[in-house]
């Protein structure tokens, strides 16, 4: 089955400096989406990536989708604690289904 | 955006009793997503409730632990069955708009506490 992880599985940074998420599957992906969920909150939606090496941008977050459609990474610049919260990225498959990877839980220090 | 409705938020429930949790869209959708997410962890797809027909499994649940119906295009129910505490568990339903984008929205999910 469709096997998607994600590191780190935790990250604690102080507010202002920069963090990584990477997320890395076994099969070729024909697109990737990344979801955040707040403390106690639901998934909610960021971004689709869909071509070869696209670079999306969302004001401090930066989405990346690799050359061999395999991996993806989510980069935040200058954390703010705002963006506290575990952030998964989500791989469909055949079916249109939806699997979502570990997560990263990310804590901002004040 | 669509909302999603869940119903109940949270419960607590007695070891082999069963539970029926409500999920209300509040468009048409064709395709609605139950997920269960155990403390601390990912989500994992449950199954995929499909209008007219029965929902569709994902390797390690059965219908007779989660039945599931779909009796119109904006509503769908999970029942979690003969319940044990391994059961205990946020259950969330989405749905995805049909836009094309691939976007799944989520319901606020329903914490499941098990005695």
């Amino acid at each position: 089955g469709q096997q998607v992880m994600q590191i780190p599985q935790y990250q604690h940074v102080q507010e202002g400096e920069d963090f990584t998420t990477y997320c890395n599957s076994s099969t070729t992906l024909s697109n990737i989406q990344w979801y955040k969920q707040r403390p106690g909150g639901h998934p909610v939606f960021l971004i689709q990536l869909v071509k070869s090496g696209e670079v999306k941008k969302q004001k401090r977050l930066t989405f990346q989708f690799g050359e061999a459609k395999k991996n993806s990474s989510l980069h935040i610049t200058a954390t703010q604690t705002t963006d506290v919260g575990t952030y998964f990225c989500a791989v469909q498959t055949g079916a249109n289904n939806l699997f979502f990877g570990t997560g990263t839980r990310l804590t901002v220090i004040p | 955006s669509a909302v999603i409705s869940q119903k109940p938020s949270r419960d607590i429930c007695q070891r082999g009793t069963s539970l029926t949790i409500q999920c209300q869209v509040d468009s048409q959708v064709t395709m609605m997503f139950w997920y269960r997410q155990q403390p601390g962890q990912s989500l994992t797809l449950i199954a995929t409730a499909n209008q007219g027909s029965e929902a569709t499994y994902e390797s390690g649940f059965v219908i007779d632990k989660f039945p599931i119906s779909r009796p119109n295009l904006t509503f769908s129910t999970l029942t979690v069955s003969n319940m044990s505490p391994e059961d205990s568990s946020i259950y969330l339903c989405s749905a995805e708009l049909g836009q094309g984008t691939g976007e799944l929205f989520f319901g606020e999910g329903s914490r499941l506490t098990v005695l």
